[in-house]
C-alpha cells in the first residue's frame, strides 16, 4: 500500500459542477495534511492546509477523517481555471521534515 | 523575480556526465529540499537541509549528492548521470519553527534528460 494514495483521474467535469477528491494515508500517527495544486509543467503551490475540524476557503473545503485515514477536497462551482493536478501531502512523521506527496488527481473543467 | 530560482531550467546530457543543478532563494528560509517528479510516481524527496551544516538523505538519495553552500544556496549533483535520472527536479524551501513547516515554496523546476 502506498503511504499516500490518490485516484489519478482525470476527473472531467462541466463548469459549475461540484467535485470531490479523496486521499488516503497509511500512518495513523500522521499530524499534518495539505492540498497542493500543480498546473501543467509548473511547480506545485500550496492550496490549503487541512485541519482536524475541517476548513473552508471560498469554493474549496478540506476535511480530515482520522478514523478512516483520509482527507478530502471539495470544489464547488468549478471554474475552467480550476483545471490542474491536486496533490495530497501528508507529514507522516509529525516533525515537518518528511512530507510525502501523493501522485496527484487531475481535474479538467470543461465548458 | 522568483523567490526560489533554479538553474538550469532544461538540460540534456549523456550517460556518465556530471551534472549540477543549482538552487538559490531570497525568502530567508532555513530549510531547503530537492525533489524529483516522475509521471505516476509523484514527488519524491532526494535530500534536505535545515541549515548550512545540516544535510539529510531523503527516500531516493542514491546516485545524488548535495551541497549547502550558504543559507540561500543548495545544489544537487549527479556524479555520473544515468538515463533513469531523467526527471523534473524541484528545489523547495520552507520556514523553520513558524508553524508552517508544511508550506513548501518551490522553484520552477529543472527538466533533466539523460541520454
Amino acid at each position: 500500500r502506498k503511504e499516500v494514495e490518490q485516484d489519478p483521474g482525470p476527473f472531467n467535469v462541466p463548469e459549475g459542477a461540484t467535485v470531490a477528491f479523496n486521499c488516503t494515508y497509511s500512518n495513523s500517527a500522521s499530524q499534518s495534511f495539505f492540498w497542493y495544486r500543480q498546473d501543467c509543467r509548473k511547480e506545485p503551490k500550496l492550496l490549503m492546509s487541512v485541519y482536524s475540524s475541517g476548513n473552508e476557503d471560498g469554493r474549496f473545503t478540506a476535511q480530515l477523517n482520522r478514523a478512516s485515514q483520509y482527507i478530502s477536497l471539495l470544489i464547488r462551482d468549478s471554474k475552467l481555471s480550476d483545471s490542474a493536478t491536486y496533490l495530497c501531502v501528508v507529514d507522516l512523521t509529525g516533525g515537518g521534515n518528511k512530507l510525502t506527496f501523493g501522485t496527484g488527481t487531475q481535474l479538467k473543467v470543461e465548458l | 523575480d522568483a523567490d526560489v530560482t533554479q538553474t538550469p531550467r532544461n538540460r540534456i546530457t549523456k550517460t556518465g556526465k556530471r551534472i549540477m543543478l543549482e538552487c538559490s532563494q531570497t525568502k530567508g528560509h532555513d530549510r531547503m529540499y530537492w525533489y524529483r517528479q516522475d509521471p505516476g510516481l509523484g514527488l519524491r524527496l532526494i535530500y534536505y537541509s535545515f541549515d548550512v551544516k545540516d544535510i539529510n538523505k531523503g527516500e531516493i538519495s542514491d546516485g545524488y549528492s548535495v551541497s549547502r553552500q550558504a543559507q540561500a544556496k543548495f545544489s544537487l549533483s549527479l556524479e555520473s548521470a544515468i538515463p533513469n535520472q531523467t526527471a523534473l527536479y524541484f528545489c523547495a524551501t520552507s520556514a523553520l519553527g513558524q508553524g508552517k513547516a508544511g508550506e513548501l515554496f518551490f522553484g520552477e523546476g529543472s527538466r533533466l534528460t539523460v541520454l
